[in-house]
């Protein structure tokens, strides 16, 4: 169960397009079509943004999309505003109804 | 509208035990799965336990397995965790949350509940 691995932070300016990172292994990523993706405030609890690799809950915008490919899994944020300046967390499903999450990726909009 | 509101947290000593609990509403409590996760000051989230709706599946991370333990009360919509042989890395935010799938033990984490702090220290 060792974390899936995200870029610790990346930057965007407003109106850019911005991908985050997720790295795992055969046997979380690479094994599954159950990745997710979260989106903290701070102080705040965690939002679902994406999950089963591509699907966006409801009221969550339609900016925000996800992919896989082999073992990384990818988390696009287009035109970026402001009020997505949060920390992000891949997720994975690892066998055995277990979760891996990722070390988080602080964004940062310019 | 979904709520999960956890309670129990506060201060307990290296080596205790404490209960957390999270009262669920809004939804079919019995038919999802559902899990703790935490977060250390500062550090990022971690899963920490699932149980599936009907209560008859338990999953555990290494780093609680032995000592934590996850149950459910779908008459009383309310989750628990018991933790027992606390130690200072399980000091954290416990989050309750609300799992999307009715078939595993977990998938994806689709409601949160506002966490409750656990902090461990002598």
């Amino acid at each position: 169960q060792s974390a899936l691995t995200q870029p610790a932070s990346v930057s965007g300016s407003p109106g850019q397009s911005i991908t985050i990172s997720c790295t795992g292994t055969s046997s979380d990523i690479g094994g599954y079509t159950y990745v997710s993706w979260y989106q903290q405030h701070p102080g705040k609890a965690p939002k679902l943004m994406i999950y089963d690799v591509t699907k966006r809950p409801s009221g969550v915008s339609n900016r925000f999309s996800g992919s896989k490919s082999g073992n990384t899994a990818s988390l696009t944020i287009s035109g970026l505003q402001a009020e997505d300046e949060a920390d992000y967390y891949c997720c994975s499903y690892a066998g055995s109804s277990t979760l891996v999450f990722g070390g988080g990726t602080k964004l940062t909009v310019l | 509208e979904v709520q999960l509101v956890e309670s129990g947290g506060g201060l307990v000593q290296p080596g205790g035990s404490l209960r957390l609990s999270c009262a669920a509403s809004g939804f079919t409590f019995s038919s999802y799965a559902m899990s703790w996760v935490r977060q250390a000051p500062g550090k990022g989230l971690e899963w920490v336990a699932a149980i599936s709706g009907s209560g008859g599946g338990t999953y555990y991370a290494d780093s609680v397995k032995g000592r934590f333990t996850v149950s459910r009360d779908s008459s009383k919509n309310t989750l628990w965790l018991q933790m027992n042989s606390l130690r200072a890395e399980d000091t954290a935010i416990y989050y309750c949350a609300k799992d999307l799938t009715m078939v595993r033990g977990a998938q994806a984490l689709d409601y949160w509940g506002e966490g409750t702090l656990v902090t461990v220290s002598s």
